[in-house]
């Protein structure tokens, strides 16, 4: 069984502070991470993806197979960064279903 | 281009009732998938459609759901007999197709609401 645990629902900082939203999964074999965002009266999209290992508005994330996270960093915060954000694993290797956490709330406060 | 819709935004029912929610994916994709998001969890998948399809249903949570896509592009999910339970946000989302590379783009989701 794959499961994905974001442990803050709602994560508060400051504009200007750095930014880690926590993402652990749980699966035995080999996973593919996203990280999914949903910004208010918008539609959840894809955020970024372990296997581009891109940075997208500032955000980076890195897959840590030793410690099973896959947390999500930015080093500034901005005000357009309040939004939900949700952790996802899906299983590597053609079609498997996709697993998301609980969501965090990220507020930043100006 | 037009994104994934879905239709009605908000649907409220009377337990025991059937309702159909209905999903228009992004032309040419073949993928489309359905979740349901519960208040304060995440989506969590239902089913998964491959063309015409469907290639896995493993999270339907029981008989009273079905959903069909006949044509291979709008797909309408059904529930029969709801349940107080059934309340939530039902997403949809589309695929180009099933391949890990492909992105999928979520639609706005039906608001179901059951008295």
């Amino acid at each position: 069984a794959q499961r994905v645990t974001q442990p803050e629902k709602l994560l508060s900082v400051f504009k200007g502070a750095p930014v880690e939203l926590k993402c652990n999964y749980s699966y035995s074999g080999s996973p593919e991470l996203f990280w999914y965002v949903q910004y208010s009266r918008q539609r959840l999209q894809l955020l970024l993806r372990h296997i581009s290992r891109e940075s997208i508005k500032g955000f980076t994330a890195d897959l840590n197979k030793g410690e099973t996270s896959f947390h999500l960093k930015k080093p500034f915060a901005q005000e357009e960064d309040s939004a939900m954000y949700y952790c996802a694993l899906r299983a590597a290797g053609g079609y498997q279903k996709v697993t998301f956490g609980t969501g965090t709330k990220l507020q930043v406060i100006p | 281009g037009a994104g994934v819709s879905q239709t009605p935004s908000n649907k409220v029912t009377e337990k025991g009732k059937y309702v159909e929610l209905r999903c228009d994916p992004i032309s040419g994709h073949t993928a489309l998938y359905w979740y349901r998001q519960s208040l304060g969890q995440g989506p969590e998948f239902l089913i998964y459609f491959q063309g015409t399809g469907a290639a896995d249903d493993s999270g339907l949570p029981n008989d009273r759901f079905f959903a069909v896509r006949p044509e291979g592009s709008v797909s309408t999910l059904k529930i029969q007999r709801t349940e107080r339970g059934d309340s939530a946000v039902y997403l949809c989302a589309s695929s180009l197709t099933w391949t890990s590379t492909d992105t999928q783009y979520f639609g706005p989701g039906t608001r179901l609401t059951v008295l």
